[in-house]
């Protein structure tokens, strides 16, 4: 079956604009998560949805960030007023719920630069 | 708070050489370990993760990770690297007790030389 898709794959955006990243989990998996990778780093969480729920967002730097699932399936990360430390790969990853971390399948993510 | 470091920036070997990669974590329970791989411009794709039983875990493309809880060390290893290895490896540590959300070190870039 098809995996983890992300749109737009690149996205260029002037300070102070805002943007919406959209991903589309893997059928079925209830829970998905965000995660935003900066240049020469490893990703860091951001967010997490058990189907519709936003069980953690302790990760969003700031509130300018936001994020919803409403229909437990496809997700958008929205950045508001876009600041160029927002320029990173937003990496959305879905897995099966269960008692213990399951495989996140990965997408390919969304790079975003910020002018 | 649970932690990951990768010691190694940058990684070096010639095609067919051995290769270990180093991972250290830090965590207050049964820590769950993955490493990831990474290609340019590509998602992460998992190689391998341990849970719990044994030490030793097999993961795909040849590559395996011995999980040392004396060291808090998850290393992977190659008995022998292919060009195609070259990428960007990511170790990660998660568990219940912060929502199954994983915390991943920094990343090795491993470069193969013919």
């Amino acid at each position: 079956g098809a995996g983890v898709s992300q749109s737009p794959r690149y996205k260029v955006a002037k300070r102070g604009q805002d943007v919406a990243l959209r991903c589309d989990p893997i059928s079925g998996h209830v829970s998905l998560f965000w995660y935003q990778q900066a240049l020469g780093q490893g990703p860091e969480f951001l967010t997490y949805f058990q189907n519709e729920a936003q069980l953690d967002k302790s990760g969003l730097p700031s509130d300018r960030f936001f994020a919803e699932r409403p229909e437990g399936s496809v997700s958008t990360l929205k950045i508001q007023r876009t600041q160029q430390e927002d320029s990173a790969v937003y990496l959305c990853a879905s897995s099966l719920a269960g008692l213990r971390p399951n495989e996140q399948f990965f997408g390919p993510g969304t790079r975003l630069t910020v002018l | 708070a649970q932690s990951v470091t990768q010691p190694d920036i940058h990684i070096t070997v010639s095609e067919g050489a051995s290769l270990e990669l180093r991972c250290n974590y830090s965590y207050g329970a049964t820590p769950y370990l993955f490493w990831y791989v990474q290609s340019p411009g590509q998602g992460l794709q998992l190689l391998l993760k341990y849970f719990s039983g044994d030490t030793l875990v097999q993961g795909i493309k040849g590559f395996e990770a011995e999980f040392k809880r004396s060291q808090s060390s998850f290393n992977l290893r190659k008995p022998s690297v292919h060009w195609s290895d070259a990428a960007e490896y990511f170790c990660a540590v998660g568990g219940r007790e912060y929502g199954n959300k994983l915390v991943f070190g920094a990343g090795t870039i491993l470069r193969v030389k013919s």
